[in-house]
């Protein structure tokens, strides 16, 4: 069973559109450790962001901010204001503090910011 | 600042060829990873390692084998390149389970 999900393959908006990236994921740690990273079309991966599972306070930085909830297993990611520079794919990933020692990630969600 | 490093960026293969790809990190990361990205499929750990001379298999490690002799480096063999090896490879490293990977830029390899 996928670990984590991310259910929008492809996702096209227009420039200064908010927009909403959904990472849901599926785990029994009841500590672990959620990420968000971005590949631009140039292909390396950055690091984003990194949530706990005990911190569900919401995270703004700049025009990215995060929305984690528990109750629905969800980790979402939303753009605000998109610019043409944020078209790339974005991956969601999950590591579990008591079993196993690797990251799982999403497939990935590819986006498009139409200038 | 290099971080991770991946040697070759690119390469080409003939079935049934093998070679090696170094990652080198220089944060002094006890865990290292190598990833396979292929489109619609996300990253697959193919093996990984928690420290000097300890290596283990991850989703998908058939046809490859890692070495972890020197804490910095981590490498990735291919003794008999497949076809369907073809793919984007990432190395990535970090402190622990808990913090963030960081990534190389990644070897295009391509088998024909």
């Amino acid at each position: 069973a996928q670990k984590v999900t991310q259910a929008q393959t492809e996702i096209s908006v227009v420039e200064k559109e908010d927009v909403t990236l959904d990472c849901v994921y599926e785990t029994r740690d009841t500590t672990y450790y959620l990420f968000w990273y971005k590949q631009p079309p140039s292909g390396e991966l950055v690091f984003l962001i990194r949530r706990n599972s005990f911190d569900e306070q919401n995270e703004i930085s700049g025009r990215y901010s995060w929305n984690f909830q528990k109750s629905t297993s969800s980790f979402n990611f939303t753009i605000t204001a998109s610019q043409v520079v944020d078209s790339a794919v974005y991956f969601c990933a999950l590591s579990e503090a008591g079993t196993g020692n690797q990251f799982y990630f999403g497939t990935g969600t590819s986006l498009t910011v139409i200038p | 600042n290099a971080g991770v490093t991946q040697t070759p960026k690119f390469r080409v293969l003939k079935t049934g060829q093998s070679m090696t790809l170094l990652c080198a990190q220089d944060m002094n990361h006890e865990y290292m990873y190598w990833y396979r990205q292929d489109p619609g499929m996300g990253l697959r750990l193919i093996h990984y390692s928690v420290g000097e001379g300890t290596t283990a298999k991850g989703e998908v490690p058939d046809g490859y084998n890692v070495s972890r002799l020197k804490k910095q480096n981590f490498l990735l063999g291919l003794e008999s390149a497949a076809p369907s090896q073809t793919s984007v490879y990432f190395c990535a490293s970090s402190s622990g389970r808990r913090t963030e990977a960081f990534f190389g830029q990644g070897t295009r390899l391509t088998v024909v």
